[in-house]
């Protein structure tokens, strides 16, 4: 069966960059696109970006533009997203979320949430 | 931007009644791109429906979406027990927004 499995909390600090990791079973990575979004404490749910695993192309919400940067390891069948310069307003469950379109995507699959808390 | 309004934030419900979920956009969703999701505690977000009314696969046919344009409904004929979570409505249509969610509680 199909299943998203996210690394473990983060704590990190202002500043600093968090890499979360997803790893993909169940199917072939480079047959679907990979979302990220993500849900801030009391807040609703933020689309960041898709990857495109078999071209490894790249779309990022315009929001998170020069500071997120997702990857994929097609060897592994793991997709990674990395956000940087990070501030307390991005304390949030950060979800990947598999897709079958690139435009007008919805999420077939979800991981579990990785929580990234930033705090001095 | 889209912004979708989901009411009411709050239902509270016994087994066994109907639940019926409102989406609101503030602009027409072109084609209908509206899907429907569900959340529990700890667990990964659970895809219900898409285009706006395509029940997603082993999803429960007690589980229905309707709507057009800018008004979108997702209604659980007769709740069951693990029904109880919260349910969010995401457009994408135009670029991807989505619902602040509404939460069914038991009565």
């Amino acid at each position: 069966q199909v299943q998203l499995v996210q690394s473990g909390a983060e704590v990190k600090k202002p500043g600093a960059s968090v890499k979360v990791s997803c790893k993909a079973s169940g199917y072939s990575l480079i047959s679907y696109y990979m979302n990220w979004v993500r849900q801030a404490p009391g807040q609703g749910l933020e689309w960041m970006g898709i990857i495109d695993p078999n071209a490894d192309r790249t779309n990022y919400a315009q929001k998170f533009q020069g500071r997120v940067t997702v990857t994929r390891d097609t060897s592994t069948s793991t997709v990674y997203m990395e956000l940087s310069s990070l501030t307390s307003e991005d304390t949030a469950v950060y979800y990947c979320a598999r897709s079958k379109r690139w435009l007008h995507p919805y999420f077939d699959y979800w991981g579990q949430g990785t929580l990234v808390t930033v705090s001095s | 931007e889209i912004v979708l309004t989901q009411s009411p934030v709050t239902l509270s419900l016994s087994p066994g009644e109907r639940a019926t979920f409102s989406c609101g956009a503030s602009q027409s969703v072109s084609s209908n791109y509206v899907a429907w999701y569900q959340h529990k505690p700890g667990l990964a977000p659970r895809l219900l429906i898409y285009d706006a009314s395509t029940r997603a696969t082993g999803i429960p046919d007690r589980f229905s979406g309707s709507g057009s344009g800018t008004d979108f409904t997702l209604t659980i004929s007769k709740l069951e027990p693990e029904d109880y979570a919260v349910y969010y409505c995401h457009q994408y249509g135009s670029s991807l927004t989505f619902g602040g969610g509404t939460k069914v509680e038991i009565k």
